[in-house]
This record gives C-alpha cells, sequence and structure tokens, in this order.
C-alpha cells in the first residue's frame, strides 16, 4: 500500500496569515501518460463530511476559494492557505488515488493562534 | 443538485447483523462509482470499497474484504453497505461519497451513518 504521511500534526496560524500543510507519499502517484500526480486534498470541519478542495494535487474544486491552493514536487505535496480565514480551521487530509487501495493521510488539524 | 442522503444512526450488539444505505439524487446514479470511508471516532479517514451501480462491479480494500459487504439497487438510486456479524470495533461513523468524473476520489459526500457496536 503506498503510505501517505502528512506534516505537521496539528498547526496553529494567526488569522490573515500563511498556512502550510505538507503530505509526502511512499512511491510515486504520478501517471506518466498524462503526467498527473494522482492526489487530492479534503477538508473536514467538526460534524461534516470531507469537502473536496484539490486535485490531481494543484487544481483547485469549483467554488473552492482561490486561498487554497496545491502544489507538488516528486512525491512532496503542498495544501496552502495564502491568507488563513476563522472558517478555515478543520482538519485536513490528503488521499492518493493512484493505486488501490487509496489511502489517506493521517490529517492535519488547523487552527486559529 | 446532487445529494447523497445516508440512513440514520445505529446502535446494536456484537454479532448482530446490519445493512446502512446511502440514497443519491440529482444526478444519474447508475453511471457514477460509490465509495464507502470509514472513520473511527477521533482518528482518519479509511478507503473501504467502491461499487459501479450499473453492473454491480465492486472492489474491496484488501483491510474490508470479507469483512463487510457492498451493494447496490440501480432501481432505487441506493448503494449499501452491510455486516453479517458486528464487533465492537466496527464501531464508526461511514460515508459514502461520489467518485468524480475525473478520478477515484469523492466530489460529493453523504452526511455520515454512526454506527456504534456495544453490548
Amino acid at each position: 500500500d503506498i503510505v501517505m504521511t502528512q506534516s505537521p500534526d496539528s498547526l496553529a496560524v494567526s488569522l490573515g496569515e500563511r498556512a502550510t500543510i505538507n503530505c509526502k507519499s511512499s512511491q510515486s502517484v504520478l501517471y506518466s501518460s498524462n503526467n498527473k500526480n494522482y492526489l487530492t486534498w479534503y477538508q473536514q470541519k467538526p460534524g461534516q463530511p470531507p469537502k473536496l478542495l484539490i486535485y490531481w494535487a494543484s487544481t483547485r474544486e469549483s467554488g473552492v476559494p482561490d486561498r487554497f491552493s496545491g502544489s507538488e514536487s516528486g512525491t512532496d505535496f503542498t495544501l496552502t492557505i495564502s491568507s488563513l480565514q476563522a472558517e478555515d480551521v478543520a482538519v485536513y487530509y490528503c488521499q492518493q488515488y493512484h493505486s488501490s487501495p487509496y489511502t489517506f493521510g493521517q490529517g492535519t488539524k488547523l487552527e486559529i493562534k | 443538485e446532487v445529494q447523497l442522503v445516508q440512513s440514520g444512526a445505529e446502535v446494536k450488539k456484537p454479532g448482530e447483523s446490519l445493512k446502512i444505505s446511502c440514497k443519491g439524487s440529482g444526478y444519474s446514479f447508475s453511471t457514477y462509482w460509490i465509495a464507502w470511508v470509514r472513520q473511527v471516532p477521533g482518528k482518519g479517514l479509511e478507503w473501504m470499497g467502491i461499487i459501479y451501480p450499473s453492473d454491480s462491479d465492486t472492489r474491496y480494500s484488501p483491510s474490508f474484504q470479507g469483512q463487510v459487504t457492498i451493494s447496490a439497487d440501480k432501481s432505487i438510486n441506493t448503494a449499501y453497505l452491510q455486516w453479517s456479524s458486528l464487533k465492537a470495533s466496527d464501531t464508526a461513523m461511514y460515508y459514502c461519497a461520489r467518485l468524480s468524473d475525473y478520478g477515484d476520489f469523492g466530489d460529493y459526500w453523504g452526511q455520515g451513518t454512526l454506527v456504534t457496536v456495544s453490548s
């Protein structure tokens, strides 16, 4: 199985500041046929189901604010929130959908400092 | 509007059977894969398996193969997750999700069904 490791486990950022969450895959999740990384990011607020933010590692889902962005470098992936808003408090998960069983990172809890 | 509506919370005893449901609306239910995802209280997300309602093609994560059964009834736009003999370790929130046109990730999610197994 591909292991997804997120860092940090928790993060406290001041309102308006940048938040950065990292995710590393134990092996490549890149399909050479289309040169896309099969990596997605979800946001989960307390008592709610996960919400899709980013797919193909860097494509923002429709309706997701543009302060959310994803980037990639080999097997390292980053979710960046450019200017933290109060409503961004949540747990964030990465997931690879390259190889079954599809696996999630352990989650990163984002709080306000 | 795409919606996935799951059945309500369940409290069961070890050894009992259970079937929970996920009803889709607002899209062509038969032609999108549905995934089931487990979340143990306070823990992360685990991919259980997927089903294609049109032909009931089903694929399980090895960790869940033989432990649960995923099924669907396309005539009523509903997918199911069932257990024949529950264990305390099955206590969790279970989510269904519709898989995107772009890949095997969930673009729409149900609200979750909490299953509690306790003697």
